[in-house]
């Protein structure tokens, strides 16, 4: 049973365009929700996190929207450059005393075309 | 910012024998770390949960005896796959979340990850 889903594994964009990449989950004891970027050979990076008291949170060109009634999230980026070609991974937990491991989605591949 | 190191990056080794991955947090101390194995083309799979100066926890299906986690300190834990077979060639991540105080909501950072390999 996967408690966080990416139902897409792949999706391609033009540079310059937007990307937007989507996550569902089923666990409604989930209220933290971060996205990693990971390349190839190479652990993830942390990229942006929302906590459940928020819908929106943005770092730049990076943006996640959070739909608790929907159990859905989404990470925004633009405007989309080649270098964020990488598999993004989308992952939750409940808010803790910090000993509770991350549930990860199967990941999302991102190719920007230039 | 938070730096988790894992050792080594690639490792090929026979069949039958043991490999011992490392996993340190280099700027923070880490009471508890995490093992996650990835498959080609899939998510990152929790293994277990390191503790510090405790037993770790290991999730359904991870065989404990063949997967020896050992969290000595409190910046260093240690994965040793035992007598391995390819069908233990993976990647293995270890990550740690650097301590905020409290109820802590700081991501979990993680390392470069081991490519397995057992021929």
């Amino acid at each position: 049973d996967q408690q966080v889903k990416q139902n897409s594994p792949s999706l391609s964009v033009q540079e310059g365009r937007i990307s937007i990449l989507n996550c569902d989950y089923t666990n409604s004891m989930f209220d933290y929700f971060l996205w990693y970027k990971k390349y190839p050979a190479e652990g993830p990076t942390f990229l942006i996190s929302i906590s459940s008291i928020k819908d929106k949170n943005e770092d730049g060109r990076f943006t996640v929207f959070l739909n608790k009634s929907a159990k859905h999230l989404s990470l925004h980026i633009v405007p989309s450059q080649p270098g964020d070609s990488a598999v993004y991974f989308c992952a939750a937990r409940p808010s803790d005393s910090g000993n509770t491991p991350l549930v990860f989605g199967k990941g999302t591949r991102l190719s920007v075309i230039a | 910012g938070a730096v988790v190191s894992q050792h080594p990056s690639r490792v090929i080794c026979k069949s039958g024998t043991s490999v011992k991955i490392e996993c340190r947090s280099l700027d923070f101390q880490a009471t508890t770390m995490f093992w996650y194995r990835q498959f080609p083309k899939q998510s990152l799979m929790l293994m277990a949960t390191s503790n510090e100066g405790s037993k770790a926890t290991y999730e359904q299906g991870v065989e404990k005896d063949k997967f020896l986690i050992n969290h000595a300190s409190l910046t260093l834990s240690t994965l040793t796959v035992t007598s391995a077979h390819p069908e233990d060639s993976s990647f293995y991540i270890c990550s740690a979340r650097a301590p905020a105080g409290g109820l802590d909501n700081s991501p979990l950072h993680f390392g470069n990850g081991t490519r397995l390999t057992v021929t």
